[in-house]
């Protein structure tokens, strides 16, 4: 079963404008932790922003915000002021279990496109 | 400060070729991961370590094996390349001494093609 769903595969969003990523996550254990990658066309992966399931607020890093809705299993990623440079694919992913120290394993979705226009 | 270091950046097999890809990080980290970039496919862990000696099948193994005989490096090898393989491969490193939330760090990536 896909454990990260991620389903929309390209997003457009005008300048300072703000968009959301989606993300829906499945997992049985209550302890686990949701990352947000960004990967420009240059490659690199480059981590935006963290969620862990006991968080009582939602995580926020400058103009990323995450919507944290743990009843839904989801963890939607918000971008405010959209720029040109936020054009890149963004991957939702997760680790599960924390009663050991936590799973080895970070599991990604497939990614979303998102396109900044001018 | 380097961080996580793959070489190559680049290379072009023929099919049934062998290849090693090279991780090595800087930052004292425990954990180490191959992954496997595709269209659509998003990311695809295929081999992991936990420490030093240590190597842990992922999700897609196959075609593939690492060793990690010393800490701060993490070996990909390809003993038979496929056409399947052509992908970009991701290094990462995680710190998880105590910390299980903490980021992967990532590599630059390797295009690998396999014709």
């Amino acid at each position: 079963a896909q454990k990260i769903t991620q389903t929309q595969p390209g997003m457009f969003v005008q300048e300072k404008e703000a968009v959301t990523l989606d993300c829906t996550y499945d997992t049985s254990d209550p302890s686990y932790g949701l990352f947000w990658y960004k990967q420009p066309s240059s490659g690199e992966m480059i981590f935006l922003i963290y969620q862990g399931s006991y968080d009582q607020q939602n995580a926020t890093e400058g103009r990323y915000s995450l919507n944290f809705q743990k009843a839904r299993k989801s963890a939607n990623l918000v971008i405010s002021a959209s720029q040109l440079g936020d054009s890149a694919m963004y991957f939702c992913a997760m680790r599960e279990g924390a009663t050991q120290g936590g799973s080895e394993k970070l599991v990604f979705g497939k990614g979303t496109k998102l396109t900044v226009n001018p | 400060n380097a961080g996580v270091t793959q070489t190559p950046k680049f290379r072009v097999l023929k099919t049934g070729q062998s290849m090693t890809l090279l991780c090595a990080q800087d930052m004292n980290h425990e954990y180490m991961y191959w992954y496997r970039q595709d269209p659509g496919m998003g990311l695809r862990l295929i081999h992991y370590s936990v420490g030093e000696g240590t190597t842990a099948k992922g999700e897609v193994p196959d075609g593939y094996n690492v060793s990690r005989l010393k800490k701060q490096n993490f070996l990909l090898g390809l003993e038979s390349a496929a056409p399947s393989q052509t992908s970009v491969y991701f290094c990462a490193t995680d710190l998880r001494g105590y910390r299980w939330n903490s980021p992967l760090h990532f590599g630059n990536g390797t295009r690998l093609t396999v014709t």
